[in-house]
């Protein structure tokens, strides 16, 4: 069963580091693009970025560039999701996603279940 | 930024009841739009990829169409388990983006 498990939910301070998870099970994690989704409390969806578990390339939204940091580890199959330093307006659910691609179309076809992050003083 | 524009942003119909969600691009994406259904505390799920090709496993009553920077998905006979918010996204350009979504629900 193909599958992206992700990291439980998380509670942080202003200026706390943090980084989530996205496990692959079922497929070969280098074989497809990762891709991170936030979705602020009751708002729509918006991309964070996606990256190559293979060789870490990777692209950010200009809206997350510089504040957020893309990586995969092989050898577990796991992405990763990580802040320096969070602030009040991270607070939101984040979900990874698997790209696939249809010709020169680029879709998200597996999810994670998300992982809320939570940050208050 | 390529804006992707969705309407309505919420409707209630009936049960049976054919639904039409139109999703408008800023600028041509030829037919790099794809579809999502996220029922309430759940993931988001593919529906619809490049426009029109059924997403594997998902209901035939479910549909997409293009008519140049228009684009459509249709529910032919809405069922109880369509309740929840649709959104497309355009992959032709980065950043990716996504419409704002529109909700279902049943009357």
């Amino acid at each position: 069963d193909v599958q992206l498990v992700q990291s439980g939910p998380e509670v942080k301070k202003p200026g706390e580091s943090l980084r989530i998870s996205c496990q692959v099970f079922g497929y070969r994690f280098s074989s497809f693009w990762i891709t991170w989704v936030r979705q602020m409390p009751g708002k729509g969806l918006e991309w964070v970025g996606s990256a190559d578990p293979d060789d870490s390339y990777s692209n950010y939204s200009p809206s997350f560039q510089g504040h957020v940091t893309m990586s995969a580890d092989k050898s577990i199959s796991t992405a990763y999701l990580q802040w320096s330093s969070l602030k009040a307006s991270d607070t939101a659910m984040y979900y990874c996603a698997r790209r696939t691609s249809s010709g020169w179309n680029d879709a998200f076809d597996i999810w994670g279940q998300g992982t809320m992050v939570s940050v208050s003083s | 930024d390529i804006q992707m524009t969705q309407s309505p942003s919420s409707l209630s119909t009936s049960v049976g009841d054919s639904v039409t969600i139109t999703c408008r691009a800023s600028q041509s994406i030829i037919t790099y739009l794809n579809w999502y259904q996220q029922k309430p505390g759940k993931a988001p799920k593919l529906l619809i990829y490049a426009a029109s090709s059924l997403q594997s496993g998902v209901p035939s009553r479910f549909g997409g169409s293009a008519s140049g920077t228009d684009f459509t998905l249709t529910i032919s006979t809405l069922q109880p388990e369509d309740v929840a918010t649709y959104y497309c996204q355009q992959s032709y350009r980065t950043p990716v983006t996504f419409g704002g979504g529109s909700k279902v629900e049943i009357k």
